[in-house]
């Protein structure tokens, strides 16, 4: 059974355009987040949801929304896509946003704008 | 200075080899501690949490160091399904899991 898991796997597309990711989780979580990891292997929080409200928001581009229709799903939309938001984006959940507790991730969906 | 400072690697061990990886971190107000393991175009996965009196599990074993905001992971008996780059990772007082680079382990036969 997929814990965590993202649509589309992979991602080409043009500069400019507009795409989404989709991400769900059916571990029964109250917590929910998206990372961007670049080309140098770091992994970089960017958004998190608990209970589909906003607890952490990075300094991301304001291209970036994220929106939690319900606690199970955590969506990611990017506007006007540029070169450098090329990376592997994962989405991850936990049981609540407590210290201490686990985070499972997705697959990741690969992302490559040209 | 990173937050999360790791020798990137590769090391390259033969099977049966004891390996180990450091770790330093600059928050020291982080609270929990965790190794997580990434293999190859693959999600992060969790390897071990890291407790203070220092913990084992298997063939791993990690320790912390708070006063040097340092934390360490041992490999015993190395198998070629060890191979894979490994994070370590350090959680804020505020929740946030902060990635290091990782220490990317090849095991040879």
């Amino acid at each position: 059974d997929t814990a965590v898991s993202q649509t589309p796997k992979y991602l080409v597309t043009q500069m400019g355009n507009d795409k989404s990711i989709k991400c769900e989780q059916n571990l029964g979580h109250d917590t929910m987040y998206w990372y961007k990891q670049d080309s140098k292997k770091f992994l970089k929080i960017m958004f998190s949801y608990n209970n589909k409200e906003l607890i952490i928001n990075e300094t991301v581009p304001n291209r970036f929304s994220p929106k939690s229709p319900d606690k199970a799903h955590l969506n990611l939309h990017i506007n006007s896509l540029e070169l450098g938001d090329s990376a592997v984006y994962f989405c991850a959940s936990s049981q609540n946003q407590g210290l201490g507790e686990t985070q499972y991730f997705g697959p990741g969906t690969r992302l490559l704008v040209l | 200075r990173k937050e999360v400072e790791q020798d990137p690697g590769p090391f390259n061990v033969p099977e049966g080899a004891t390996v180990a990886f450091n770790c330093t971190y600059s928050n020291s107000a982080s609270q929990s501690f965790f190794w997580y393991r990434q293999d190859c175009r693959k999600e992060p996965k969790l390897l071990m949490s890291v407790y203070s009196s220092g913990n084992e599990d298997g063939r791993f074993t990690a320790q912390l160091n708070r006063a040097s905001q340092y934390i360490s992971l041992l490999i015993r008996d190395s198998k070629l399904s060890d191979s894979a780059t490994y994070l370590c990772v350090p959680q804020s007082n505020t929740g946030k899991l902060i990635f290091g680079q990782g220490t990317t382990l090849q095991v040879k036969p």
